[in-house]
């Protein structure tokens, strides 16, 4: 175990709906990030949150959002969902947003 | 923007054999590198970094080489065990940005 926790592991649903993943990161870190890991992308960083404000932003989608709550766990939405964006959505954290990644085991997103 | 590959995107090695995995990045003011090791349903997991201002550094059992000359770095895995077995990525981080992008990784098979 890690000790980032991601909820839930396994989410299937049909295109054009909308899905919140979730992120508690390792106790005592201030920073989340979400990558998402596709057969032919490899891991792409989506957006990097500290402390509840954006720090980062990636290749993340105008559908896609995120945000991190006073209790440092944070939540990425996906709406409007298409085939392609089925995936494994990682959460990582660090204890200040530099180094020192810890990753989560990951969301497996299938749409239908 | 950095640009991250690994040259093989499959490695097959028998137990015991030592396994060299490469990995090239475009982005000549790339100054931090990570290794990381991703196994079946697992997020990736630290393995060993080096800053740009080292040509070598060695962990337990693992060894990064960096050759900035040619942008290059090397994973290498002595004694390779079946609990190897899995997919090896490489990061690179450059600018102070902390967000590393990955390359696509390459699948270790350790076969005993």
């Amino acid at each position: 175990d890690s000790g980032v926790t991601q909820t839930p592991k396994h989410l299937i649903t049909a295109t054009g709906q909308r899905v919140t993943l979730r992120c508690s990161p390792r106790s005592g870190d201030l920073s989340v990030y979400w990558y998402q890991q596709s057969l032919d992308q490899g891991l792409q960083f989506l957006i990097q949150y500290y402390n509840g404000e954006e720090r980062a932003k990636g290749n993340i989608l105008e559908r896609f959002s995120a945000q991190q709550f006073p209790d440092l766990h944070s939540e990425l939405n996906l709406s409007s969902l298409e085939l392609g964006d089925s995936a494994l959505y990682f959460c990582a954290s660090t204890p200040d947003g530099f180094y020192g990644y810890t990753f989560g085991s990951g969301t497996r997103l299938t749409v239908v | 923007g950095e640009s991250v590959g690994l040259h093989l995107p499959t490695l097959s090695v028998q137990e015991g054999d030592n396994s060299i995995i490469n990995c090239a990045y475009s982005n000549s003011a790339s100054d931090y590198f990570i290794w990381y090791k991703q196994e079946s349903g697992k997020g990736p997991q630290f393995i060993i970094d080096i800053r740009s201002n080292m040509d070598k550094r060695q962990g337990q059992r693992v060894t990064v080489l960096l050759n900035k000359t040619v942008k290059h770095l090397s994973l290498q895995i002595a004694a390779t065990q079946p609990g190897d077995s899995a997919v090896y990525f490489c990061a690179g981080e450059s600018g102070g940005s902390y967000i590393p992008t990955f390359g696509r990784g390459t699948s270790l098979i350790v076969h005993p």
